[in-house]
This record gives structure tokens, C-alpha cells and sequence, in this order.
């Protein structure tokens, strides 16, 4: 397995450019996120998806859009890039089911900046 | 999910268990323990997870006290390449918050 694959690793963007970050999972999970780290701080959720077709908020969704067309893939979208989402994003998922624990990978992370 | 108090940084010399605390005095009943670290900037990579018994898997050992209020992660034989931000964890299986909430870990330095 590849376990969880971002696409891509850095990226410099302009202020008001757009572009989305690729992810995704080859393990069969059902849910997969999104989180944010700014530097010296932890992980923020971005949005979260519990199975194709169905995603929701986490902490911090303004200025990105997400889909789950299928249950491999989970991209996110920047529509208007501002330089506070300069930040290093991570995309995770776990198999969430009844007292099985819920182990969330994480990806490798993708460095945006925006200038 | 229950609140995680950690030491902010802590030092092992190499080839030394490196035990790392944490504390989750309002844990529930039906919450695991989870261990994670992050190197550098890399994307964070599960350790171990516990309920109630002790747990040992290739990585590492989780011991968790009786009262379930406290754990420890063992690393037995510290290596340079441990040196990482150590984050405990305590989370339900299913329901209760997406808001995995990492706080800020404490930082291992592993010495030569």
C-alpha cells in the first residue's frame, strides 16, 4: 500500500490564484481530512469526509472547498489563495468503525505559500 | 474528546529508554490513547494506541495506569532518529468531535 499520497509538495501561489491539493488513500478508509499547520503550532482541521459524497466542516474551512466524488480521493480547493493560507497542509485517513480504534495517517504534507 | 497535558521538551541519551509522559485525567471510559509523533515537518505517524492494557508493538510500549488518568510511551532503545514532537492523544472510536486536537507535544531530543 502507499498509504496516503498529496500531490503537490510545495507550491507558490499568488494572492487571488487558485489550485488544489490532490489527495489520495489506497487503504479502503472511509474517512479522510484535511488539517493545516502554521509553524510552531499544531494541527488545525480543515474539512473532513466520512465516506464518497459526504464531507463537513472542521475548524478553520473558510477559503477552501472540498469533494469526495469517490471513496480514494479528497481533493481541496483554493479558490481565492490569501497569504493566510500560507501553511503546510495534510491530508489523513483512518477506518473509523464501532470500538476499533480509529489510527489516522497522515500524508507526507504539501508547503504552500502565497505571495 | 479529553484534554492532554504533556512536557514541553524532555532529553534522552541514544541507546536509553526515552519514557515520555502524559497526562488525561478526564479521560472516558470508552476513549483509546493514541501516540503520535512528528519529525521535522514531516507528516505525523502513528505510534501505538491503548485502551486499558498496556500495549507493545514494534515501535514502542504504551503503559497506561489503572485509573486510565495517566500513560507513558517507552521508546527502549532511543535513537538519533527519535528526536521528534511526541503528541498523546485521547479520542473515542466512533462519534464525539473531528477536532483531532494535537496541542503542542513534547519535543524529544535524543543525544548522541
Amino acid at each position: 500500500n502507499a498509504g496516503v499520497t498529496q500531490t503537490p509538495k510545495f507550491r507558490i501561489l499568488k494572492i487571488g490564484q487558485s489550485m488544489t491539493l490532490q489527495c489520495a488513500q489506497d487503504m479502503n478508509h472511509n474517512y479522510m481530512y484535511w488539517y493545516r499547520q502554521d509553524p510552531g503550532m499544531g494541527l488545525k482541521l480543515i474539512y473532513y469526509s466520512v465516506g464518497a459524497g459526504i464531507t463537513d466542516k472542521g475548524e478553520v474551512p473558510n477559503g477552501y472547498n472540498v469533494s469526495r466524488s469517490t471513496t480514494e480521493d479528497f481533493p481541496l480547493r483554493l479558490e481565492l489563495a490569501a497569504p493566510s493560507q500560507t501553511s503546510v497542509y495534510f491530508c489523513a485517513s483512518s477506518y473509523r468503525g464501532q470500538n476499533s480504534g480509529n489510527t489516522i495517517y497522515f500524508g507526507e504534507g504539501s508547503w504552500l505559500t502565497v505571495v | 474528546d479529553a484534554k492532554t497535558t504533556q512536557p514541553p521538551s524532555m532529553d534522552c541519551a541514544e541507546g536509553r529508554a526515552a519514557n515520555l509522559p502524559c497526562n488525561h485525567s478526564t479521560i472516558s471510559g470508552n476513549e483509546y490513547v493514541y501516540w503520535y509523533r512528528q519529525i521535522h515537518s514531516q507528516g505525523p505517524q502513528y505510534i501505538i494506541h491503548g485502551l486499558k492494557n498496556n500495549e507493545t508493538n514494534e515501535m514502542a510500549s504504551l503503559i497506561i495506569t489503572e485509573d486510565r488518568k495517566s500513560s507513558t510511551l517507552i521508546l527502549p532503545h532511543a535513537t538519533l532518529r527519535d528526536t521528534a514532537v511526541y503528541y498523546c492523544i485521547v479520542r473515542r472510536p466512533q462519534g464525539g468531535s473531528e477536532k483531532l486536537v494535537f496541542g503542542k507535544g513534547t519535543k524529544l531530543t535524543v543525544n548522541p
